[in-house]
């Protein structure tokens, strides 16, 4: 079966720093996600990464604060910028592989901010 | 705005019986249904999605859904202690993002 390959997979990182996380699928896939699940809480959309152009964000997300990247058609990056202890949560990529189909995540990377 | 709801639980059920998950949603225009289950530390792992209004069957997972009533279900039959989880439900109209319910934890005692 198709792998979703996500790194890193934890960080702990101090407060006004950023992180770049990178989603890797060993396919080409129509659609990719990323999401959040604070601790304790269902998953969030953040955006919808788009190949070859700017992400679509949902409320509440910014580029400036979660700038997204996606180059082609099997690998997509979220960065996580200027962060503070609330941004401390599990990130998610998700992707699918063709029309009608369902969405496979990542194993995620767990983010902790002190 | 569009939400799918989901009793929290913990919902507990003996090792053997059947598990009923539920879950409703908002959005008329939803046109497709999943179910995910999360261990705790772990990212979501589909287990079964419907697109059309009645029944699907795959092993001991059943998933049901009524778009007149805007109600999806899951049905565990013989629940294993594996099977303690929580299980989340999720929509979407087809080629947009998922919206994801809070989530139900299940519990199996053996």
């Amino acid at each position: 079966s198709a792998v979703i390959s996500q790194k890193p997979s934890r960080d702990i990182c101090q407060r006004g720093t950023s992180l770049t996380i990178q989603c890797q699928v060993d396919s080409q896939v129509t659609m990719m996600f990323w999401y959040r699940q604070q601790p304790g809480q269902s998953l969030t959309l953040i955006a919808t990464a788009n190949q070859g152009s700017e992400a679509t964000y949902e409320s509440g997300f910014v580029i400036d604060k979660f700038p997204i990247s996606r180059p082609n058609l099997t690998f997509s990056t979220l960065t996580v910028s200027n962060m503070s202890p609330e941004d401390s949560s599990i990130y998610l990529c998700s992707v699918v592989w063709g029309s009608n189909q369902p969405q496979h995540f990542g194993d995620g990377t767990r983010l902790s901010i002190l | 705005q569009k939400e799918v709801e989901q009793n929290s639980g913990p919902l507990s059920v003996p090792e053997g019986a059947i598990a009923s998950l539920n879950c409703t949603y908002s959005d008329r225009g939803s046109q497709s249904f999943f179910w995910y289950r999360q261990y705790s530390g772990k990212s979501p792992e589909l287990i079964m999605f419907i697109y059309s209004n009645g029944d699907k069957e795959d092993g001991r997972f059943t998933a049901q859904l009524n778009k007149a009533s805007q109600y999806v279900s899951l049905l565990i039959r013989d629940s294993q202690p594996s099977d303690s989880a929580t299980y989340l439900c999720a929509v979407n109209q087809r080629g947009t993002a998922l919206i994801f319910g809070k989530g139900t934890t299940l519990s199996v005692s053996s």
